[in-house]
């Protein structure tokens, strides 16, 4: 059964530098979306892509995060200059449709020391 | 402000009993709403997901939708051990794609 991927596992950096966590979609998906959850916390929205544009982004995507599609399989996050409050677990999830279900990936745990 | 609620738990329960898990939403505009199941550590997978009143079933797992009420709720026949696991309510919204999450239930099946 097809699965979304992402890549680290698990990234530990200092704060203020950048971080770019990698996704691969489920392959006929074209809905991308990257959630995350602070330890003990909800599952928060960050950002939906479709059409290698951005559909809708929350309040925590300041402008230290951008997200893209380099090469048509990837869908990537970037953190430009990490803070002590973004340590999170970064779940990246794509859909066939908008309207239809999302599917997770295993996420990234990133740990800003 | 859009919220999801759910009771955090623990909720306890016997091997074999039936599990009830409810979830109650604030946007009387949202369509579409789901019911995934996380592992201490893990990603949110995918349990079921409910567009219309009424029930649906899949296997062990109902889920039961009353608009009106704003109130969604999954049922777990024949618990295991193994549905130990936080339970998170996911809804839709009305007028985007993403999904509002509660912080969702904790159950326990005691062997």
């Amino acid at each position: 059964e097809p699965e979304v991927t992402q890549t680290p596992s698990h990234q530990v950096t200092q704060m203020g530098q950048e971080v770019i966590l990698r996704c691969v979609p489920i392959s006929n998906h074209l809905y991308f979306y990257w959630y995350r959850q602070i330890l003990g916390q909800k599952v928060e929205f960050l950002v939906s892509f479709y059409n290698n544009e951005i559909s809708e982004k929350s309040e925590i995507f300041d402008d230290q995060f951008s997200v893209e599609r380099p090469d048509g399989s990837n869908f990537t996050l970037k953190i430009r200059s990490t803070k002590l409050e973004d340590s999170a677990m970064y779940f990246c999830a794509t859909g066939q449709t908008g309207e239809e279900t999302q599917y997770f990936g295993p996420g990234t745990r990133l740990l800003v020391l | 402000q859009k919220e999801v609620e759910q009771n955090s738990g623990p909720l306890s329960v016997p091997e074999g009993a039936i599990a009830s898990l409810n979830c109650t939403y604030s946007d009387r505009g949202s369509q579409s709403f789901f019911w995934y199941r996380q592992y201490s550590g893990k990603s949110p997978e995918l349990i079921m997901f409910i567009y219309s009143n009424g029930d649906k079933e899949d296997g062990r797992f109902t889920a039961q939708l009353n608009k009106a009420s704003q109130y969604v709720s999954l049922l777990i026949r024949d618990s295991q051990p193994s549905d130990s696991a936080t339970y998170l309510c996911a809804v839709g919204e009305d007028s985007s794609y993403k999904l509002i999450f509660g912080s969702g239930t904790r159950l326990l099946v005691r062997p």
